[in-house]
């Protein structure tokens, strides 16, 4: 059973502030990592993907991997109040011929201005 | 250029009726994918295809469920006899490719909210 778990929230965080989410997968297998972010009543959008250890940067946003601890995670830096939505991680899984990006349940982010 | 798009937006539909959602994926995209999000969970995998051909059906809830793919573009999926029980938010995505790697980026549509009453 391929699994990714996430912390349900709600995380709420002060504006300007540092917004830590954090996301683990079961198969040790995974190559490839990303955070969507859904507003309510809207589709996920893709804001970060990342396929190798360590970090990556873009804007405001940082992802981290850490494939030995099987651990991702999204940095927001300087939050905003439209940075408030709820935030999914997806670990793509494939093996005997199949791929199939799977989603955890998501955190809630409020920011407060 | 275009995203995903999708249709209808919204669709009501009597118990035991027949429905067809359509998706339209990024021109240049080979791989589409469908989800289903039911109020308050978490994004459920149905299907994907890679062309034209469906290689992973194992998300299709029930034999109600179909869907199929031609000229490698636009895809429909339909639900025979609805149920309440399908009452979500259908989404439809793609990809460049099916692979690991930048190429798997999914982009998703707005979504087709199906209501079963």
């Amino acid at each position: 059973q391929k699994e990714v778990e996430q912390n349900s929230g709600p995380l709420s965080v002060p504006e300007g502030a540092i917004a830590s989410l954090n996301c683990t997968y079961s198969d040790r297998g995974s190559q490839s990592f990303f955070w969507y972010r859904q507003y309510s009543g809207k589709s996920p959008e893709l804001i970060m993907s990342i396929y190798s250890n360590g970090d990556k940067e873009d804007g405001r946003f940082t992802a981290q991997l850490n494939k030995a601890s099987q651990y991702v995670s999204l940095l927001i830096r300087d939050s905003q109040p439209s940075d408030s939505a709820t935030y999914l991680c997806a670990v793509l899984y494939s093996g005997a011929g199949s791929y199939q990006l799977t989603f955890g349940k998501g955190t809630k982010l409020s920011v407060i201005p | 250029g275009a995203g995903v798009s999708q249709s209808p937006s919204n669709k009501v539909t009597e118990k035991g009726k027949d429905v067809e959602l359509r998706c339209d994926p990024i021109s240049g995209h080979t791989a589409l994918y469908w989800y289903r999000q039911s109020l308050g969970q978490g994004l459920e995998f149905l299907i994907y295809f890679q062309g034209n051909s469906a290689p992973d059906k194992s998300g299709l809830p029930s034999d109600r469920f179909s869907a199929e793919r031609t000229g490698g573009s636009v895809s429909t999926l339909t639900i025979q006899r609805t149920q309440q029980e399908d009452s979500a938010v259908y989404l439809c995505a793609s990809s460049l490719a099916v692979a690991q790697g930048p190429y798997s980026e999914q982009y998703f549509g707005p979504g087709t909210r199906l209501t079963v009453t």
